[in-house]
């Protein structure tokens, strides 16, 4: 069974710095085509895709904050770190780590989360 | 980079068919996935590549797609799938890596 299950703190202040962790089991970093992506959500809004990285080190980030993100993988340790820098109560959200897979057809690659974990809620504040 | 755009609000009559859409240039480029997320909970997928169901989804769930647009049609319609729906893509401007979400619609089963 695919599970991925975000950790982090609850609370951080303004100026700090996020890290959250997505663990994953039943499946490996390793596999081809395979990633982890971070998306949030805050309180009565949309989802936001953050940055995902895939198996061969890949990773890509939202053009809107990646001066801010940092997304890195242990493999041995089935974890996905993601960072956040300076944040901001506007930070305030659910952010949620997903498998992301990578498909393909006529040549053309796209993505899908098939698999979400259940979010970890994240206030900005102080 | 690109936007997908959604009606944000959708109704139907218990049992009759509906159709979300989803709008944006990247959707020439690349296939949509359809996700359905009820509050409180993580959003699950649906649909991906258009129009393949994973494992575990309902078949009155279908997927399709036209020109710049993605479309999610429910075929009988259940009081279970009262819920919001996003669109996802890659992004075809710029930075092809990122991926991006429709602002969600609310559909809401009467």
């Amino acid at each position: 069974q695919v599970t991925l299950k975000e950790s982090g703190p609850v609370l951080v202040k303004p100026t700090e710095t996020l890290t959250l962790t997505c663990t994953v089991s039943g499946f490996s970093l390793s596999n081809a085509r395979v990633g982890v992506s971070w998306i949030r959500q805050p309180p009565g809004k949309a989802l936001e895709w953050l940055a995902h990285i895939f198996s061969n080190d890949e990773k890509s980030y939202s053009t809107s904050l990646k001066s801010r993100l940092t997304i890195s993988q242990d493999t041995s340790k089935s974890q996905v770190v993601l960072t956040m820098t300076n944040m901001d109560p506007v930070d305030t959200a659910t952010y949620y780590c997903a498998r992301i897979r990578l498909g393909v057809v006529g040549g053309a690659y796209y993505y899908y989360m098939d698999v979400w974990g259940k979010g970890t809620t994240v206030t900005v504040s102080s | 980079s690109s936007e997908l755009t959604q009606d944000p609000a959708v109704s139907v009559a218990l049992g009759q068919t509906v159709r979300i859409t989803c709008q944006g240039d990247s959707l020439r480029n690349y296939y949509a996935s359809w996700y359905q997320q009820k509050p409180g909970q993580a959003p699950v997928l649906v649909i991906y590549g258009q129009k393949n169901r994973p494992s575990g989804i309902p078949d009155r769930f279908s997927g399709s797609s036209s020109g710049n647009t993605a479309s999610l049609t429910i075929t009988g319609a259940l009081a279970e799938d009262e819920a919001d729906y996003y669109c996802n893509s890659r992004d075809s401007s710029g930075n092809h890596g990122e991926v991006i979400f429709g602002g969600g619609t609310k559909l809401t089963v009467l």
